[in-house]
């Protein structure tokens, strides 16, 4: 079955520690995102990447860091200078020109830092 | 980004149709309007999306206003399952598409 695969659902980290989302998608997808969702709110945009080695910053990119070296692959890592990491992180990927707007996502994980 | 705004929640019998409407009055000419849902704890789905044209496909129907400033997302026959978080979004697309997802509306199917 083709998708996009994030694990793991729930994660736990201590406060201070740098933790790494990871995000494989099958569906031979160019462009992929990161989205951060709080509470009772919207999905807010952190990176994206259009294509293998690059990527660019959204609106909520500080604290982040991506890399994009395959094509299926785009992980994402919450670094210690993020004030506020506890949130549900969402990865989605679409296909590059016309259909850039047909995102398709995956389940999310859930992480708390405490 | 042109905004949107929908109303924070709807409720809708079983088997009704749910009409979800969605103002987007400063929309541009190059943007297209989005309709997504989410499930509780879930990602986001893809529904449908339209520039100018009524839209359907086997999920739902998207009817736009002739001057595009807004437009209502149908589910012709709504099910429990159909419960969720709707998202109204307008984007251009043929670029990267940086979706700007607001509030949505809640949609409430009962029995």
């Amino acid at each position: 079955d083709g998708g996009i695969t994030q694990s793991p659902k729930y994660l736990f980290r201590k406060e201070g520690q740098n933790v790494t989302l990871s995000c494989e998608q099958n569906l031979n997808h160019d462009a992929m995102y990161w989205y951060r969702q709080d509470p009772g709110q919207g999905l807010r945009l952190i990176y994206y990447s259009q294509i293998v080695n690059d990527f660019q910053k959204g609106d909520i990119a500080e604290g982040y860091s991506v890399s994009r070296e395959k094509k299926e692959s785009f992980p994402l890592t919450v670094t210690s200078a993020q004030k506020n990491p506890t949130a549900f992180y969402l990865c989605a990927s679409s296909t590059y020109r016309d259909r850039q707007g047909e995102q398709f996502f995956g389940p999310g994980t859930r992480l708390t830092v405490l | 980004d042109a905004k949107t705004t929908q109303p924070t929640s709807m409720d809708c019998a079983e088997g009704r149709a749910a009409n979800l409407p969605c103002n987007h009055s400063t929309i541009s000419g190059n943007e297209y309007v989005y309709w997504y849902r989410q499930i509780h704890s879930q990602g986001p789905q893809y529904i449908i999306h339209g520039l100018k044209n009524n839209e359907t496909n086997e999920m739902a129907s998207l009817i736009i206003t002739e001057d595009r400033k807004s437009s209502t997302l149908i589910l012709p026959h709504a099910t429990l399952r159909d419960t969720a978080v709707y998202y109204c979004i307008v984007s251009p697309t043929g670029t990267a598409s940086k979706l700007t997802f607001g509030t949505g509306t809640r949609l409430q199917v009962t029995l």
